[in-house]
């Protein structure tokens, strides 16, 4: 099985400033892993995902993550943050060789500030 | 390019009653999944269908069912409503293919008084 800890639950940030969203996973098998955002009152849309190769992913909207193996983590980074960045924002992993099921994070809210 | 559609938006349900939440995607996803949100804690897994034909438990079952009607519809049903099923209800999609994504639809926020 397994679990993700997402340990901010909440981040504010003024607008400009660099961002670092936190996401430590736990499983007994490979994982893929994912990140996730999710605006007000709307569905969840891919931001980026890490399935083989190269730890540094690059996602849509000028956000990246990296994936430390040893460290078991997957942190989302933005060099700069704007207003319309505010959302929660959700890590996600599916286990390899199990299936299609998708265990999610409890989430940060990132908040940015003008 | 609907992607995955849920109706209703919006639902409030006395306690006892019974109602069904409708899915469908239009991209010939094999898998289908229905998922709540509820404050800090994320999205919990409540049933979902590897494939047409088949369901099976999440984390959260207690008190749902599911039908997966064919290939692009996906419902899930509440028999008997109760306070504690009040949430945000979301259900995916995604191809029967690791390391793919799941796509999302708009949600479906519930209220049982």
């Amino acid at each position: 099985a397994q679990s993700v800890t997402q340990l901010d639950s909440q981040v504010p940030v003024f607008e400009e400033a660099p961002v670092e969203l936190r996401c430590n996973y736990s499983s007994s098998v490979s994982v893929y892993l994912f990140w996730y955002v999710q605006y007000p009152n709307q569905g969840l849309q891919l931001l980026l995902k890490y399935l083989s190769g190269s730890t540094l992913v690059k996602g849509i909207n000028g956000f990246e993550a990296e994936f430390n193996k040893s460290q078991t983590s997957f942190h989302l980074r933005k060099p700069s943050v704007h207003i319309s960045d505010t959302a929660e924002y959700f890590c996600a992993v599916s286990g390899v060789g199990y299936g299609q099921n998708f265990v999610f994070g409890p989430g940060t809210r990132l908040s940015v500030l003008p | 390019n609907a992607g995955v559609t849920q109706t209703p938006k919006f639902q409030v349900l006395k306690t006892g009653q019974s109602m069904t939440l409708q899915c469908a995607q239009d991209m010939n996803h094999n898998s289908m999944y229905w998922y709540r949100q509820d404050p800090g804690m994320g999205l919990r897994l409540i049933y979902y269908s590897a494939s047409e034909g088949t369901t099976d438990k999440g984390e959260v079952p207690n008190g749902y069912n599911v039908s997966r009607l064919n290939k692009r519809e996906f419902s899930l049903r509440l028999e008997s409503a109760a306070p504690s099923q009040t949430s945000v209800y979301f259900c995916a999609s995604s191809y029967f293919r690791q390391g793919t994504e799941a796509f999302f639809g708009q949600g479906t926020r519930l209220t049982v008084v």
